[in-house]
C-alpha cells in the first residue's frame, strides 16, 4: 500500500468558516508534510511533522493550523482564510530522513484537496 | 535561501525526438527526486537519486545527478504523447524538507 489518502477532494468555504483537511497513510512513514500548490506553480512546503512533532513551519500564517494526532494521520485546520489561499493542498509522507539516506526515501503524495475560499 | 531552478519552463517537442530537462539547485544536497504531475492530479514519483553520479532509467526517461555541479538532468528519448505532463525536480535539504523546482511543462506533439 503506497497510498496517501486526503479528504475532502474539493472544499468551498467562506472567509469566516472553520474547516479541516485530513490526510492518512499506512506505510509506516514517520515524516508527514503539507504543501500548497497554486495553478501552474510548484508545490510550496508549509509544514513538516517528524515522529508526530512539528519540525518545520515555513512561516505559514496562523490561520493554517496543523495537527498530527498519531503516526498515520495529519490534519490541517483552516480558519478565517482569504481568497488568495485558494489552491491545491497536498499531503505527503516519507520515511524520516534526518541523517539517513535510504533507497525508499521519496515522498508519496495524496491526490490533494482543491480549496476555494469565497 | 534554497533555490531550485529548471529549464526550460515550457517544452514542446515532436514525437520521436530527444530532449533534456535541466535542474540546478543552490544547496549542498546529494538527494534529488523527479516527479511527474498530470493536469489536476497529484505528483507521481519517477526517480530517486541519492549520490553523485547516480543514473536511473525507466522506459524513455533517464535521470542523472552531478552533486559537484549541483545539477540533475532528465533525458527524454523518442518522446511519445503519453509523456506530456509537468515534470518537477525536488531537492531534499537537511532532512525531511523537499523543495521543488520551478517545473517543466512538456507537450509532445504528434
Amino acid at each position: 500500500d503506497t497510498e496517501v489518502t486526503q479528504t475532502p477532494k474539493h472544499l468551498v468555504m467562506g472567509m469566516t468558516n472553520k474547516k479541516s483537511l485530513k490526510c492518512e497513510q499506512h506505510m509506516g512513514h514517520r515524516a508527514m508534510y503539507w504543501y500548497k500548490q497554486k495553478a501552474k506553480k510548484p508545490p510550496e512546503l508549509m509544514f513538516v511533522y517528524s515522529y508526530e512533532k512539528l519540525s518545520i513551519n515555513e512561516s505559514v500564517p496562523s490561520r493554517f493550523s496543523p495537527e498530527c494526532p498519531n503516526s498515520s494521520l495529519l490534519n490541517l485546520h483552516l480558519h478565517a482564510l482569504q481568497p488568495e489561499d485558494s489552491a491545491l493542498y497536498l499531503c505527503a509522507s516519507s520515511h524520516d530522513l534526518a541523517g539517513t539516506a535510504t533507497p525508499n526515501s521519496e515522498a508519496f503524495f495524496g491526490q490533494g484537496t482543491r480549496l476555494t475560499v469565497v | 535561501e534554497l533555490k531550485v531552478e529548471q529549464n526550460p519552463l515550457f517544452l514542446s517537442m515532436q514525437e520521436g525526438k530527444n530532449y533534456t530537462i535541466y535542474c540546478n539547485y543552490s544547496t549542498t544536497s546529494d538527494r534529488l527526486y523527479w516527479y511527474r504531475q498530470d493536469p489536476g492530479k497529484s505528483l507521481e514519483s519517477l526517480f530517486v537519486l541519492l549520490s553523485n553520479g547516480a543514473v536511473k532509467q525507466e522506459g524513455r526517461l533517464m535521470a542523472s545527478l552531478d552533486t559537484k555541479a549541483r545539477l540533475s538532468t532528465l533525458h527524454i528519448t523518442a518522446a511519445v504523447h503519453d509523456l506530456s505532463a509537468t515534470y518537477f525536480c525536488a531537492v531534499e535539504n537537511t532532512g525531511n524538507q523537499f523543495y521543488f523546482g520551478t517545473g517543466t511543462s512538456l507537450t509532445v506533439i504528434p
